[in-house]
């Protein structure tokens, strides 16, 4: 069965303090592997694709990497303003799901000045 | 600006009614999708569309219907049959289907009262 396990569920940090987060998928071919922010009351916002392997993406404070199991999002120097919940999720090659998108649970980052 | 429309923003049902969201989109986008969040769990698809007039069910359709009469728009019906309607429902469309990038309207909260 496709999955997308996000962790930790939660993470506190302070400014300035860089951390990662956790995506580690099993699907039938990956397709794509995708990652949003997700501010409370609102809908997702687009942040990275990523397709194969060995694969780097990077945006301001924002970096995403891709294994063949998992995908780190890295935070550089956060700051308040990057407090959101981050969402995976994974798109299958093959299956009954290929195509359609499987979501984590999200990540809940927060900030403090 | 293009984008992605839901109206409302706030909804609420009693129990045994009817209720219609809405979606509309001017991205030029061909596949549109619903999807509903409820706390502590990742987005489900519910349904898509990849065409005029062609929509299929996705992870947890019962008790919603769609219809795509027009491009722009793919309007959510959440119908009495659906026993547990409260929740945060978000629309997305994208180019195609495969591999591109879905992008997510600004979501309709549905309260049951």
């Amino acid at each position: 069965e496709d999955q997308v396990t996000q962790s930790p569920e939660a993470l506190r940090l302070q400014e300035g303090e860089s951390s990662s987060l956790n995506c580690s998928y099993t699907v039938s071919g990956l397709r794509g592997l995708f990652w949003y922010r997700q501010d409370p009351g609102k809908g997702p916002e687009f942040l990275f694709t990523l397709y194969s392997a060995g694969e780097e993406k990077e945006k301001e404070r924002l970096k995403a990497t891709l294994t063949k199991k998992e995908s780190f999002l890295h935070i550089t120097a956060p700051k308040p303003e990057d407090s959101a919940t981050y969402l995976c999720a994974v798109q299958a090659r093959y299956g009954g799901s290929q195509g359609n998108l499987i979501f984590g649970k999200g990540t809940k980052l927060s900030v403090k000045p | 600006d293009g984008g992605i429309t839901q109206s409302p923003k706030y909804l609420f049902r009693k129990e045994g009614q009817n209720v219609t969201l809405s979606c509309e989109q001017n991205l030029n986008h061909d596949a549109m999708y619903w999807y509903r969040q409820d706390p502590g769990q990742g987005l489900r698809l519910i349904y898509y569309s990849q065409i005029v007039n062609d929509f299929q069910k996705g992870d947890i359709a019962e008790g919603y219907s769609v219809s795509r009469e027009k491009k722009e728009s793919f309007p959510l019906t959440v119908t009495s049959a659906q026993k547990n309607p409260t929740a945060f429902y978000l629309c997305a469309s994208s180019r195609g289907t495969y591999t591109d990038t879905q992008y997510f309207g600004p979501g309709t909260r549905l309260t049951v009262l």
